[in-house]
């Protein structure tokens, strides 16, 4: 079956300007989870949803990063007013619930000029 | 809130030796222990994982063991193959939530 999708896969940006990440997850994963990656490093949880329940933000890095889950399945990371130090993989992953496993998404590789 | 420390950041080893990678974890209450490997410019992929209610858990040339006493789990590749070059990252999660902690990974070089 298809796995999770996200996009776009790249986005280059200036400095200043807002963008919009998206996240596919698998069908019927009601647990959806955002992470950042910069180059060379681990995996740095954002944000966490869990079906009907309120998000867990406590990994955003300030409050430019906000993120959305529209009828428990798409996923939106918006990150207004982008920094040079925005610039990383964000990637996206899901898990069915009650299960741990986490599937990931391809990533989008953030630039800000 | 949970803290994973991995070790080593980078390993190279010779074809057909093993390799050894090591974590630690803080929450006593942590009960799952994945290990993802990611490829250059790939997702992150669960390769095992293993639960607090077993010691080793061996899925062919690979292998995990946890120490939940001293809090810690480590990852086994045996007859290493230059397709084992990749980043792996070990991660904690299950206490009281489905999120994971990960570790800041391992790069290993496999030699032909």
């Amino acid at each position: 079956g298809a796995g999770v999708s996200q996009s776009p896969s790249n986005k280059v940006t200036e400095k200043g300007k807002d963008v919009e990440l998206r996240c596919d997850p698998i069908s019927g994963h009601t647990a959806l989870y955002w992470y950042r990656q910069s180059l060379g490093q681990g995996l740095e949880f954002l944000i966490y949803f869990q079906g009907n329940s309120a998000p867990d933000k406590s990994g955003l890095p300030s409050d430019r990063f906000s993120a959305e889950r529209t009828g428990g399945s798409v996923s939106t990371l918006t990150i207004q007013r982008t920094q040079q130090e925005d610039s990383a993989v964000y990637l996206c992953a899901s898990s069915l619930i009650g299960d741990n496993e986490q599937f990931f998404g391809p990533g989008t590789r953030l630039t800000v000029l | 809130g949970e803290n994973v420390e991995q070790h080593p950041s980078t390993l190279s080893v010779q074809e057909g030796d093993s390799a050894v990678i090591k974590c630690t974890y803080s929450d006593s209450a942590s009960n799952y222990f994945p290990w993802y490997k990611q490829e250059l410019g790939k997702r992150p992929q669960l390769i095992i994982d293993i639960r607090s209610n077993v010691g080793e858990k061996k899925d062919q040339r690979i292998a995990v063991t946890l120490n939940k006493t001293a809090k810690h789990f480590s990852l086994h590749i045996t007859e290493t193959q230059p397709e084992d070059s990749a980043v792996y990252f070990c991660a904690a999660g299950g206490a009281g939530s489905y999120q994971l902690t990960f570790g800041k990974g391992t790069k290993l070089s496999v030699i032909p």
